[in-house]
């Protein structure tokens, strides 16, 4: 049964620096995984998909990675914002399946 | 582009009373269609998913049930509400692989 780890699950951070959120997940047979942003009281926000043939993709200052033989995943966020304040979520798609398993998310704070 | 709609955004309820949440996308075509609820301290649980017109499976035994009576359109019902049944419910549609969620309805029942 595949699951899915998200530490920390809060980060407090200072306006500027770069972080690192961490995923990880059991089951080496995915078959994309995704990251995700939710603000209070809204729905999800697609950040990155990275296919299980891809080691990363980056979209501005987001860079995510994938590392499927060490169940493992990366989400890099450079020079932060404090709107960049939200909990962050990745969540696996198996093999031959329309499920996706959610980690718990990690909750950010970038303090001004 | 696609968008997802999804209405009411916020529901009170009283115990035993019947729910309706509808979900509609546009923009595209024979979407994979889904309904997740997210509870305080739980995460998101998938709670049914729908590949076509009709074609509903179900992840949690609940008294919760969906229909597509329509390519684009997904509806979450129950016949009568627990306490339990308080969450704050999402939908969501995918193609090729990659997930869209809409903005959800916060159900609290009384």
């Amino acid at each position: 049964k595949q699951e899915v780890t998200q530490i920390p699950a809060a980060l407090s951070v200072p306006e500027g620096e770069n972080l690192v959120l961490n995923c990880s997940f059991t089951d080496s047979a995915i078959y994309n995984l995704q990251w995700f942003r939710q603000d209070p009281g809204k729905g999800l926000t697609s950040l990155l998909l990275i296919q299980s043939s891809q080691r990363e993709q980056t979209s501005g200052r987001l860079n995510a990675s994938l590392d499927k033989s060490s169940g493992r995943s990366t989400l890099y966020i450079a020079a932060s914002q404090p709107g960049d304040s939200a909990t962050y979520l990745c969540a696996v798609r198996a093999d031959s399946s329309y499920k996706l398993i959610f980690g718990s998310g990690t909750r950010l704070l970038v303090r001004p | 582009s696609q968008t997802i709609h999804q209405w009411p955004a916020t529901l009170v309820q009283p115990v035993g009373s019947p729910l309706s949440l509808e979900c509609t996308v546009e923009g595209t075509s024979n979407p994979n269609l889904y309904w997740y609820r997210q509870a305080a301290g739980r995460g998101l649980q998938l709670l049914f998913y729908s590949v076509g017109i009709g074609q509903i499976s179900s992840e949690v035994p609940q008294n919760l049930s969906a229909s597509r009576p329509q390519d684009r359109q997904f509806i979450l019902s129950s016949k009568k509400l627990l306490l339990s049944d308080s969450g704050f419910y999402l939908c969501a549609w995918s193609v090729r692989g990659e997930l869209f969620f809409g903005e959800g309805s916060r159900l609290t029942v009384l």
